[in-house]
């Protein structure tokens, strides 16, 4: 059984261009986490999605970002217009009975 | 301070020593879990401590969680160099809601 997924595991992108992130939850997971991670901090969390509901994005920022997780496929992360302020690492976690979150190995986004 | 603070921030120990780290949280819990991230690198999930739980053990590692001070502690026995990595708490106020982070413990142990 796969961990979770994340890709790419690196991302570079210039000022104003879009970032997508994907995630592929651990078989049979249909919860889906997003964190943040700045460095030299702790994660904070971002948005939580159940397939095709976005169940709490009080962590996401109220523009540019966007998440789904659609009934097929991967979830998706995504950034319009990216500024240099969201050069981090976005982790993403999955889990099945909403207890233990299991991580991805982090996608690192650098905004030149 | 934000929920889940660890306590020291960094840590430097001789290999075969024990390692304590402390963890603080605010508001009510589900349960308390901690994680290790070697540099550039995911989580890896260690252990979970419910509420209604003291301590808890797995292999070299031992929990224990006071919820009248709403602290944890994570002890690690006969460390080896291969645990140098950061630590974090993370607090689980139940409900399927996100995991709310401490800044981390950054152990480095010296062979």
């Amino acid at each position: 059984n796969a961990g979770v997924m994340q890709n790419p595991r690196h991302l570079v992108r210039r000022r104003g261009q879009e970032a997508r992130l994907r995630c592929s939850p651990m078989k049979g997971h249909s919860h889906v986490y997003w964190y943040r991670q700045l460095p030299e901090e702790g994660l904070k969390f971002m948005v939580y999605l159940q397939k095709e509901n976005i169940i709490d994005e009080s962590g996401m920022p109220k523009e540019r970002f966007s998440a789904e997780f659609p009934k097929e496929g991967p979830s998706i992360l995504r950034i319009q217009q990216v500024v240099r302020g969201d050069s981090a690492a976005y982790f993403c976690a999955s889990s099945m009975y909403q207890e233990t979150q299991y991580f991805g190995p982090g996608t690192r986004l650098l905004v030149l | 301070s934000q929920q889940g603070e660890e306590d020291p921030q960094a840590l430097s120990i001789q290999e075969g020593e024990n390692a304590t780290m402390n963890c603080s949280y605010k508001t009510s819990i589900n349960n308390l879990q901690w994680y290790r991230q070697n540099s550039g690198r995911g989580l890896v999930h260690l252990i979970l401590i419910r509420s209604n739980e003291r301590e808890k053990h797995s292999g070299r590692l031992r929990v224990t969680l006071d919820t009248s001070k709403k602290s944890s502690s994570l002890l690690i026995t006969a460390s080896r160099a291969a645990d140098t990595a950061s630590y974090f708490c993370a607090t689980d106020p139940g409900s399927a809601r996100q995991l709310t982070f401490g800044s981390g413990t950054q152990l480095t142990v010296l062979p």
